[in-house]
């Protein structure tokens, strides 16, 4: 069965850091790989995307994440946080059988210190 | 405004009774999701439905049932059968098919059982 491991559960940083949260996933076949992100009392919501092309992607608010392929990974970058992204932050796989099977990891807390 | 709609955000119940949280979008969306949220553990998936009149079991079904009469509505009932049902309840949809996967999340149901 797919899953997907977020190794790091709380991450503490000071402002101006910079950030790198690991994910990976098992899976051998072709994936759709996503980080979402839960600001304090807000919904979940969609900072970026793979589907294909470019491994490199680009989301909202600075952040970028890199897939690996042969490291089975989609980690989450930023060069530079800001107090306001203290978060939580998901990382997630589509994938398998059924495409629409979104499966999501166990999230990193992720606090900043002014 | 287009959007998930989860009801209530807030309930009781009291160990033995079955409850029915609500889910209602009006985004057109195919596919559906109810996932259950418990701190250090992200978001597990009880059930999906591509579309209406079929659904699958996530894997944390055990103990929770749903239907898909209509588009736009996937309620989830938690049966007495599920062992530890306090807990955050999120919703979800998405475009179904490969390629997509961007999931919009409703405000969530807290569940409580006393």
């Amino acid at each position: 069965a797919q899953s997907v491991s977020q190794h790091n559960h709380h991450v503490i940083l000071s402002e101006a850091a910079s950030l790198e949260l690991g994910c990976n996933y098992s899976y051998g076949g072709t994936v759709n790989l996503f980080w979402y992100v839960q600001y304090p009392g807000q919904h979940l919501q969609l900072l970026l995307k793979y589907f294909s092309g470019d491994p490199l992607v680009k989301g909202i608010k600075g952040f970028e994440a890199e897939f690996i392929k042969s490291k089975f990974s989609f980690n989450l970058r930023k060069p530079s946080v800001q107090w306001s992204d203290t978060a939580e932050y998901f990382c997630a796989v589509n994938a398998g059988s059924s495409a629409s099977k979104i499966i999501f990891g166990s999230g990193t807390r992720l606090s900043i210190r002014p | 405004d287009g959007g998930i709609t989860q009801s209530p955000k807030y309930l009781f119940r009291k160990e033995g009774q079955n409850v029915t949280l609500s889910c209602e979008q009006n985004l057109n969306h195919d596919a559906m999701y109810w996932y259950r949220q418990d701190p250090g553990q992200g978001l597990r998936l009880i059930y999906y439905s591509q579309i209406v009149n079929d659904f699958q079991k996530g894997d944390i079904a055990e103990g929770y049932s749903v239907s898909r009469e209509k588009k736009e509505s996937f309620p989830l009932t938690v049966t007495s059968a599920q062992k530890n049902p306090t807990a955050f309840y999120l919703c979800a949809s998405s475009i179904a098919g490969q390629g997509t996967g961007e999931l919009f999340f409703g405000e969530g149901s807290r569940l409580t059982v006393l």
